[in-house]
C-alpha cells in the first residue's frame, strides 16, 4: 500500500518563527488534505490540495503531485499553532484516507 | 451550519463489554467514515458508508461493525472490548465517497477500556 512520510517528526519554534513541514507519498494520489490536530484531539481541516498552491492567512500549502510531495508553510508562528500536523492522501478509485506519520509542533512564547 | 457531531465525547467501559458510538454528518453529506486513533499515531480507517451501504472496510476484526441510517447518521459498534480498543474514535463526513471533496472530522469519542 501507499506510504506517507512526514518530516520533521518534531519541531520546536519560538513564537514568530517560520517553518516548513513536508509530506512525501510513495504513489500517485487522487487527493491530499492537511490537518491540524490540537491538544484536545480535534482534527481541523487546513487545506484540501491535490495539486498547486493555496494560502489561508499565515498558512500556505503546495502539492507537487508529479514529484509526490506536499509542503505546508507556517509563517509568524503563534502558540496556538502547537499540535500535530497530518497530511492524508487518498488514491484514485479508493475511499479511505491514509494518514502520514505526523509532525508534532510546539511553539514557545 | 453544524459540523460533524459525535456522541458521547468520553466513555469508559470494561473488557468484554460492547459500545455504540454515534455520528451525525454535516447536512447534505452522504458519506460517513470512521477512524481509530491510538495515542501517538495517526488515524486508521475503519469503515466508510455511502448512501447507507458499506463501501469500504479497514483491517479491523469482525468485532467492529457499523451502519448508516436513512438520515445519513451512523453508528459504530464494537463488541467484546479489549484493552487495545482504547482510542479516540473519529467520524468524518464528505459529499462523495472517493475523496473528490474534503473530509470533515467530528471532535471524536475518547474510549477507555479498563
Amino acid at each position: 500500500g501507499i506510504q506517507v512520510e512526514q518530516s520533521p517528526p518534531d519541531l520546536i519554534l519560538q513564537e514568530g518563527a517560520n517553518s516548513t513541514l513536508r509530506c512525501n507519498f510513495s504513489d500517485s494520489v487522487n487527493n491530499l488534505q492537511w490537518f491540524h490536530q490540537n491538544p484536545w484531539g480535534q482534527l481541523i481541516n487546513l487545506f484540501y490540495i491535490p495539486s498547486g498552491t493555496k494560502q489561508n492567512g499565515r498558512l500556505s500549502a503546495t502539492t507537487v503531485a508529479t514529484e509526490r510531495y506536499s509542503l505546508l508553510y507556517i509563517s509568524s508562528s503563534q502558540t496556538t499553532d502547537s499540535g500535530v500536523y497530518f497530511c492524508a492522501v487518498v488514491t484514485s478509485g479508493t475511499y479511505k484516507y491514509i494518514f502520514g506519520t505526523g509532525t508534532r509542533l510546539k511553539v514557545l512564547a | 451550519d453544524a459540523g460533524v457531531t459525535q456522541s458521547p465525547t468520553h466513555l469508559i467501559k470494561t473488557r468484554g463489554q460492547h459500545v455504540t458510538l454515534r455520528c451525525s454528518p454535516i447536512s447534505g453529506h452522504k458519506s460517513v467514515s470512521w477512524y481509530q486513533q491510538v495515542l501517538g499515531q495517526g488515524p486508521q480507517f475503519i469503515f466508510q458508508y455511502y448512501e447507507k451501504e458499506e463501501r469500504g472496510r479497514g483491517n479491523f476484526p469482525d468485532r467492529f461493525s457499523a451502519r448508516q441510517f436513512p438520515n445519513y447518521s451512523s453508528e459504530l459498534n464494537v463488541n467484546a472490548l479489549l484493552l487495545g480498543d482504547s482510542a479516540l474514535y473519529l467520524c468524518a463526513s464528505s459529499l462523495d465517497p472517493l475523496g473528490d471533496s474534503p473530509l470533515h472530522f467530528g471532535n471524536g469519542t475518547r474510549l477507555t477500556v479498563t
